[in-house]
This record gives C-alpha cells, structure tokens and sequence, in this order.
C-alpha cells in the first residue's frame, strides 16, 4: 500500500516570497505523483503531475515539483508566492492500479 | 464550471433523517467516486466506480449506501448518520478507475453537518 506524508500543516509565508511545501511517500513500487490546490469553498483542482520523464514538472501558475526517487519525495516550491496563492495544497500518489492516496495537506497562508 | 457538480452545497441534517447526495458529471468519464474530507485528516476514499459497478468499498459504515444508476450519476444515500459524520464529501471523476493518469475532476463538495 501507498501512503503520503505532508510535513507541514501550515505554511505562512510573505507576498513575494519563496516557498516550499514538502511530500513524502512510501511505495514498493513505482508511482505516479500528484499535487492538487483547494481554494476556499472548493473542491480540489490538479496543479501538475510527475508520470514519467523528467523529473521536474511545471505548472501554468509558477509552481514547479521535482520527483526525487532516492528521497521519496516530491516537494512543491515556487520562487514568489502572491495572496493568490493562498489555499490547501494535497500531494497524492498511485502505482497507477489503484485509487489516489491524498496526504493531509498543507494549508499555505500568504501575508501582504 | 469544473465539471463536477454536486448538489447540496450545504446539509445540515439530524441524526434520524435521511437525505441524498447527488454528483453529476458529463465529461464522458467511466469511473466516479466518493471522498470524505475531514479536519486535520486526509483525504478518505469511500467508494468507487466503474462503469457503473462498484469497484472499492473501504470498509465504509452501511448508513452510507451509494448508488450509481449510469456513468453521469452518483448519488451517496445517508441515513442515521453520527456527528462524527459531519465532513466535507468530495465527488470526482476519470477517465478510469486504473491507469488513468490524467488525474481527477472534483466537484465542489457538500458540507454535511449532523446535529
């Protein structure tokens, strides 16, 4: 079984700043990787996605993720956060068989 | 527009009602399902479908009964529910129950309160 680990539950952070949000899993086997953001009174929508290939993947926002096999991690950053930004963030896994694994997800707060 | 709809927004029911939730999607996905998502905890699957047969059950308590009279269409039935109930429930959809790589669509989700 797959699991997800989101070390931070919140993350505050000032307008402009970078930022990082962690995601660790456990497999056995390979996996696919997702990041998903929840705007407030939202359901959750796909931010981008590692299948295969390189090992960073972008998305049309600014966020960016770098798959890391030997760390089991696949943490999510962007170089200057705005209000916008400010949302849940859920990392998720499948070996691509099975339904996806959420992580308790990291609530990112951004201060003007 | 996601894509996903759910209906009610909003649900506060006592513990001896009974009520349905609905989820509708016409995005010509074949596999439908059904997430709690509580504070603090993460996301948890409850039901699966695909091709309008359930593929998953993760040891959900019966007063949850889904239904899934065709592709477009889920509804998550309730009835003597338990504050503990009380969450956010998520619908989405795929393509596929497996191998589906492109991710899920979600709806926006119906907050239940039991009181």
């Amino acid at each position: 079984a797959q699991s997800v680990t989101q070390l931070d539950s919140q993350v505050p952070v000032f307008e402009e700043a970078p930022v990082e949000l962690r995601c660790n899993y456990s497999s056995s086997v390979s996996v696919y990787l997702f990041w998903y953001v929840q705007y407030p009174n939202q359901g959750l929508q796909l931010l981008l996605k590692y299948l295969s290939g390189s090992t960073l993947v972008e998305s049309i926002n600014g966020f960016e993720a770098e798959f890391n096999k030997s760390q089991t991690s696949f943490h999510l950053r962007k170089p200057s956060v705005h209000i916008s930004d400010t949302a849940e963030y859920f990392c998720a896994v499948t070996p691509g068989n099975t339904p996806l694994v959420f992580g308790k997800g990291t609530r990112l707060s951004v201060i003007a | 527009e996601t894509g996903v709809t759910q209906t009610p927004r909003h649900l506060v029911m006592g513990m001896t009602n009974k009520k349905s939730l609905k989820c509708e999607q016409h995005l010509g996905h074949n596999a439908m399902y059904w997430y709690k998502q509580s504070a603090k905890k993460p996301l948890e699957l409850m039901f699966v479908y695909s091709l309008e047969e359930r593929v998953e059950n993760n040891s959900v308590p019966s007063r949850f009964s889904p239904e899934c009279p065709n592709s477009s269409h889920l509804f998550l039935h309730l009835h003597t529910l338990q504050p503990e109930d009380s969450a956010l429930y998520l619908c989405a959809s795929s393509r596929y129950s497996t191998g589906d790589f492109y991710g899920y669509t979600f709806g926006s989700g119906t907050r239940l309160t039991v009181v």
